[in-house]
């Protein structure tokens, strides 16, 4: 397909474990963001790759959180020793242009 | 910090009426965007504005960036059912994150 995609769609973890969520950008894109979208809120910044690069990781909320893109196309965000505050909707976003992101459909995170 | 402010937090219409929202920002920004989100969807982006004063529009849309770069408004004209949905705004300044509004939903 053409647009970003992203698996799993949705997610179910206990507390505790560890999930691995993946990030299918369009091809060709430089850029990759990853975003966290609580219910009824906007998307909040998590992560942002330049080709295999992680140029900025300030938005990961604690070191459990670990994003990577090795060979600067699909990434993957994890998440060790998953907690309830880590339930929502995890976004990604590719572009080739910075000010034009365009979305995945989320996978949506519920730590039970 | 920065923040944007989007008005209305939700508007309920009749279908084919002109609907307006907007955002406004403490601080300046160099683009903005508008995105679309559908229930279970990641957002769409709809316009993008990238000089003060621009005015742009994808069909029933028009959205326009703010002389004061502070500022930004959507319009959508004879609203549709598809146009339910959650809509965005967001700035970026001379970095590359986005700062995002709350959102307005519409609902017809």
């Amino acid at each position: 397909g053409a647009g970003v995609s992203q698996s799993p769609r949705y997610k179910v973890a206990k507390r505790g474990q560890d999930v691995a969520l993946r990030c299918d950008p369009i091809s060709g894109h430089v850029s990759l963001f990853w975003y966290q979208q609580a219910l009824g809120q906007g998307p909040e910044f998590l992560t942002y790759f330049q080709n295999e690069a992680q140029l900025d990781k300030s938005g990961l909320p604690s070191d459990r959180f670990f994003a990577e893109r090795p060979e600067g196309s699909v990434s993957t965000l994890k998440i060790q020793r998953t907690q309830q505050e880590d339930s929502a909707v995890y976004l990604c976003a590719s572009s080739a242009k910075i000010y034009e992101q365009y979305f995945g459909p989320g996978t949506r995170l519920t730590v039970t | 910090g920065q923040q944007l402010n989007q008005s209305p937090q939700s508007m309920f219409i009749q279908e084919g009426e002109d609907v307006s929202m907007n955002c406004t920002s403490s601080s300046i920004f160099n683009t903005w965007l508008w995105y679309k989100q559908d229930p279970g969807e990641g957002p769409v982006l709809l316009i993008a504005l990238y000089k003060a004063g621009e005015l742009t529009s994808n069909g029933r849309l028009t959205a326009q960036f703010g002389i004061t770069r502070k500022d930004s408004f959507l319009n959508i004209s004879a609203s549709i059912p598809s146009d339910v949905g959650i809509y965005f705004c967001a700035g970026q300044d001379s970095n590359y994150q986005l700062i995002w509004g709350a959102g307005t939903k519409l609902i017809i």
